[in-house]
């Protein structure tokens, strides 16, 4: 199964400043097809999680520009350029590469 | 608009049975996988397993294999997980979702189980 570790754990933000949160696969996410299937999700408290950004760098509708996805094969980033208070919640980075899906630990971003 | 429409709260004693739903609407049910994903009290997010309806295979995360079963009703565009003998660990919020490789996962509002005697 693949193993995805996210780090850190935890992130305490003052509004305005930046955030980056790092997910490494076991594996790589490299699809033959060319594609990489790596998405990031945000779960704000007492809500579902939502899909934030999918094959690595492509955000979902509606989702501000000031989240942006990188990275390859094994090794992906999520950065916020610019925190807001609405964005605090557990993020979750999942590989959609191979059946049964999995996510990585989370990180829990808090505001300062 | 896509909706997954989850069942109710439930509140179980350890050994019972329970069967919860997902509705789906407002795409081709039969063209994406749907699965669900557990998140128990405080933690993270852990998939379960999936489900095509279109041709009923199905996915089971290891931890989860033979602990539960997943199943669909394509004629009513519902999926299903269900326990035959619940445990107290078996307490969490149980999400179902639906996935796309390329539109990754949409997740329903989530159906809140409570075992406890």
């Amino acid at each position: 199964d693949f193993v995805l570790t996210q780090t850190p754990l935890s992130l305490s933000v003052t509004p305005g400043q930046p955030a980056s949160i790092s997910c490494k696969s076991s594996e790589s996410l490299l699809h033959i097809d060319g594609k990489t299937y790596l998405y990031w999700y945000l779960q704000k408290p007492g809500q579902s999680p939502h899909l934030l950004i999918s094959e690595v760098s492509s955000r979902f509708s509606g989702v501000p520009e000031r989240f942006s996805g990188s990275g390859s094969g094994t090794d992906f980033t999520l950065k916020i350029s610019r925190v807001e208070a609405e964005d605090v919640g557990v993020y979750y980075c999942m590989q959609g590469i191979r059946l049964p899906l999995t996510f990585g630990g989370g990180t829990k971003v808090e505001i300062k | 608009e896509v909706q997954l429409v989850q069942s109710g709260a439930e509140v179980k004693k350890p050994g019972e049975s329970l069967k919860i739903s997902c509705k789906g609407s407002g795409y081709s049910f039969t063209s994406y996988w749907i699965g669900w994903v557990r998140q128990m009290p405080g933690k993270g997010l852990e998939w379960m397993g999936l489900i095509h309806p279109g041709d009923s295979d199905t996915r089971y995360s290891p931890s989860f294999q033979g602990q539960v079963t997943i199943s669909a009703d394509k004629s009513i565009s519902t999926a299903y997980l269900q326990w035959s003998s619940l445990k107290a660990s078996d307490t969490a919020i149980y999400y179902c979702a639906r996935h796309g490789r390329a539109t990754g996962s949409y997740f329903g509002q989530g159906t809140l189980v409570t075992v406890s005697s």
